[in-house]
Parts: structure tokens; C-alpha cells; sequence
């Protein structure tokens, strides 16, 4: 069974700093895309970051580029998010969410953690 | 303008259809690209319904009912998703994204009222 557990969430004060983990199991995580999506209370899916299989390629989202920084361990089956220089727009759930490709068929979320909760205030 | 506009909300009775619209931003031809979809129901995390470029290019996620569909409309510029048979379960808030200069875009959501 695919699980995607995260850890690290908390309440932080603005221009704090946060580390996030998402231990995976189930499945063969180094050939998988991973990417970190947030989701603000009451409000909808937002992209943060996206890393691939080998860790060489890796993107972020406008609001997080230069702030946050994802990696990944693949001998130890573990994504993880540095957030830097909270803000409290980046309050939020943040997720770990898998991503496979066949060739250049992509298939984007087909498995999400629980997530973990960031809260940024002060 | 967003890369992905959603209407807001959207109702339909119990055994109609629906027929969500993810409408990608003008001058962004919606032809090549392949619309993700996503349920998410109070509470619950997000659900990989399905993924859908053209009849040929389609994919069903795991467990998803036939009854959930995807399309385009070429002359709106739009990715469609489409329900029939709705059921008071397919009560949720409806996601489409789409892989956009190296980034992961979703629309803003629409909410499904079955009344």
C-alpha cells in the first residue's frame, strides 16, 4: 500500500524557518516525481515545488522561489521542504504528492499525503 | 489573468449530468495539453479522478467510476470534466491543473452542489 506520511509542521513566527518530511513506503520512491502542494484553509490547491526522480531536476512556484528548497533521500525513502522566510501567506497544509511518467505520459497526484500544518504568526 | 479559470460553483440534481469547464488563459491553446482532475470532498484529501489530452490519450484513476469523463471544447478553449448520473456523494469541490512551463498550475476550483 502507497503512504505518504509528513512531518514537521508547526506554528512558526513570520521570517522563521520550518523543515518538512514525507517518508514514503509502498512503492519504489527513486523512480518517482515527488512535488509539495499547499492548500491555505478554505481555500484551493496551490503548487509549491517539484523535484525528480534523481533529484537533478527541481522547480518551484513564484510565491516560494528563493525561500523554500526541496531535496530528497532516496536511500532513506524521504522528500523534505526548507521553508525559509516565512510569511503568513504561507500558512497552510502542505502535502507530498507523487508524480509518475511514463515517457511523456505524466500522471500528477495520483497518490497525496495527509499533510502537515503550517501555521506563520506571530 | 489566471493560466486556469474555473467558474466558482456549480449545481445539478440527483441523476443529472455535470459538466465542469477548466478554461486555459487566451493565447494558451488548450490542444496540446494534458488536464489532470481532482476531487476533494470536506475533510478529505484530494482524489486523482483522471487525466485527459484526446479520446486516445486518456487515463481513468484507480477506482474512479466510468460515469466521470473527460473532454475538451476547442472553440471555449477548455478542458471539461463530465458527471452523469450524479450522485449526493459526488457532492465535493472539483480541481483541474495542468503541466505549464515547468510548473504544476490548478485552477481555482468549483464546487458541486447536488440538490
Amino acid at each position: 500500500e502507497v503512504q505518504l506520511v509528513e512531518s514537521g509542521g508547526g506554528l512558526v513566527q513570520p521570517g522563521g524557518s520550518l523543515r518538512l518530511s514525507c517518508a514514503a513506503s509502498g512503492f519504489t520512491f527513486s523512480s518517482y516525481e515527488m512535488n509539495w502542494v499547499r492548500q491555505a484553509p478554505g481555500k484551493g490547491l496551490e503548487w509549491v515545488s517539484y523535484i525528480s526522480s534523481s533529484g537533478s531536476t527541481i522547480y518551484y512556484g513564484d510565491a516560494v522561489k528563493g525561500r523554500f528548497t526541496i531535496s530528497r533521500d532516496n536511500a532513506k525513502n524521504s522528500l523534505y521542504l526548507e521553508l525559509n522566510s516565512l510569511r503568513a501567506e504561507d500558512t497552510a497544509v502542505y502535502h507530498c504528492v507523487r508524480e509518475s511518467s511514463v515517457g511523456v505520459i505524466i500522471t500528477f497526484g495520483d497518490y497525496w499525503g495527509q499533510g502537515t500544518l503550517v501555521t506563520v504568526s506571530s | 489573468q489566471p493560466v486556469l479559470t474555473q467558474p466558482t460553483s456549480l449545481s445539478a440534481s440527483p441523476g443529472a449530468s455535470a459538466r465542469f469547464t477548466c478554461t486555459l488563459r487566451s493565447g494558451i491553446n488548450v490542444g496540446p495539453y494534458r488536464i489532470h482532475w481532482y476531487q476533494q470532498k470536506p475533510g478529505s484529501l484530494p482524489r486523482y479522478l483522471l487525466r485527459y489530452s484526446s479520446d486516445s490519450d486518456t487515463q481513468q484513476g484507480s477506482g474512479v467510476p466510468g460515469r466521470f469523463s473527460g473532454s475538451k471544447d476547442a472553440s471555449t478553449n477548455a478542458g471539461l470534466l463530465l458527471i452523469s448520473g450524479l450522485q449526493s456523494e459526488d457532492e465535493a469541490d472539483y480541481y483541474c491543473a495542468i503541466w505549464f512551463r515547468s510548473t504544476w498550475v490548478f485552477g481555482g476550483g468549483t464546487k458541486l452542489t447536488v440538490l
